[in-house]
């Protein structure tokens, strides 16, 4: 099985920050790029943001960015807006589906 | 609108078992791929079961490997989780979601989500 492990697990950060969350996958998931991010806030169900580790699903502000490329991947949000604090989730699906544990995003 | 609505949880005996729901409508669920995804209470997202557009092709997390079964109608634009043999440790809410596709693909992405049913495995 595929382990998908996200860092940091939390994290604090102010409005207008640029925060950067990571995920590494236990194997290469490279190959078709399957790798996507989500947000999910409070009693609510996940939201697709970024697919395919760089594509921004429609309708996502394009402060949402994602990278890279065979084990390590990096979600970015270039200027933390007040609606952004919320857990964020990497999910492969290179080999069946796993999720990262998820990293909770604070207000500082 | 595209949406997801999901029905069957409660309040279950170790043991029992349970079948959920989820009604799809505002789309052509016949060419989408449909997961069941689930969370514990305060914990992070599990994955469940997935099921191809056709139904042609299912897969299982290890968790739920010999107890669940994923089924849909497209007729009745509806995916099923047959839950057996239930235990504390499948306490959870269950959400259904759907492929991101392309149609009649498998992309792995999921774009759609319902707002979950709740599964309580107490005695």
């Amino acid at each position: 099985d595929i382990q998908m492990t996200q860092s940091p697990s939390s994290l604090s950060a102010s409005v207008g920050d640029r925060v950067t969350i990571t995920c590494r996958a236990s194997q290469s998931i490279t190959r078709y790029l399957n790798l996507n991010w989500y947000q999910q806030k409070p009693g609510k169900a996940p939201k697709l943001l970024i697919y395919a580790a760089s594509t921004l699903q429609s309708g996502v502000p394009s402060r949402f960015s994602g990278s890279g490329s065979g084990t390590d991947f990096t979600l970015t949000i270039s200027s933390l807006q007040p609606e952004d604090f919320a857990t964020y989730y990497c999910q492969q699906s290179y080999s069946a589906i796993t999720f990262g544990q998820g990293t909770r995003l604070e207000i500082k | 609108q595209v949406q997801l609505v999901e029905s069957g949880g409660g309040v279950v005996q170790p043991g029992r078992s349970l079948r959920l729901s989820c009604a799809a409508s505002g789309f052509l669920f016949s060419n989408y791929g449909m997961y069941w995804v689930r969370q514990a209470p305060g914990k992070g997202l599990e994955w469940v079961a997935l099921i191809w557009y056709d139904g042609s092709n299912k897969d299982y997390a290890d968790s739920g490997k010999g107890r669940f079964t994923i089924s849909r109608d497209n007729s009745k634009n509806t995916v099923y989780l047959q839950m057996n043999s239930l235990r504390a440790e499948d306490t959870a809410l269950y959400y259904c979601a759907r492929d991101r596709g392309p149609p009649v693909g498998l992309s792995g992405g999921m774009d759609v989500w319902g707002q979950g049913t709740m599964v309580t495995v107490s005695s």
